[in-house]
């Protein structure tokens, strides 16, 4: 079925590096959409991007879109011990209900 | 505080027992989700309802039944659950059913012995 990959699912990094996080799909997207659930909590939206090669930052958080519109990634600059969590891409493609990936779950040590 | 209330926060039940989660939103948005969220899965749309009308059912079984009375509240009636129903059962709420935004409660934890 159709399916968002979502790599990696762990990463543990030293407070102040850096971290990424990919999401791919083998079909186009309409849009994708980035979520961060805290250990405890539940998801919380970021951001939607929604044009092909679209960039948008928020604070130390970058996201990127594909120009083919079948990947995205999450980058954070200079991680800190608050950005603990899993963070969740969710697609809808056409004609189909949001797909969320597996996550990836970011450690923080200081 | 995302305006989506869930209750119970956490429920226990056994397998024969009949029992009910309700979820309520603030927003004044038009579509209401259940997702299901275990263990090493990722979250699974349950079941999708817009304007009060049910609009996508991702073929769960039929011991989950949902309701939406009013655009506000959504409920999920549980009946002859099994353990490998034990999960966390997140509402959330978009303003139409486009998948825009979704704003979570902050689920139940559900655990069937």
């Amino acid at each position: 079925g159709q399916q968002v990959m979502q790599i990696p699912q762990y990463q543990h990094v030293q407070e102040g590096e850096d971290f990424t996080t990919y999401c791919n799909s083998s079909t186009t997207l309409s849009n994708i959409q980035w979520y961060k659930q805290r250990p405890g909590g539940h998801p919380v939206f970021l951001i939607q991007l929604v044009k092909s090669g679209e960039v948008k930052k928020q604070k130390r958080l970058t996201f990127q879109f594909g120009e083919a519109k079948k990947n995205s990634s999450l980058h954070i600059t200079a991680t800190q011990t608050t950005d603990v969590g899993t963070y969740f891409c969710a697609s809808r493609q056409a004609g189909t209900a949001l797909i969320f990936g597996k996550g990836t779950t970011l450690s923080v040590s200081s | 505080e995302t305006g989506v209330t869930q209750t119970p926060r956490h429920l226990v039940m056994g397998m024969t027992n009949k029992k009910s989660l309700k979820c309520e939103q603030h927003l004044g948005h038009n579509a209401m989700y259940w997702y299901k969220q275990s263990a090493k899965k990722p979250l699974e749309l349950m079941f999708v309802y817009s304007l009060e009308e049910r609009v996508e059912n991702n073929s769960v079984p039929s011991r989950f039944s949902p309701e939406c009375p009013n655009s506000s509240h959504l409920f999920l009636h549980l009946h002859t659950l099994q353990p490998e129903d034990s999960a966390l059962y997140l509402c959330a709420s978009s303003q139409d059913s486009a998948f825009g935004e979704q704003f979570f409660g902050p689920g139940t934890r559900l655990t069937v012995l």
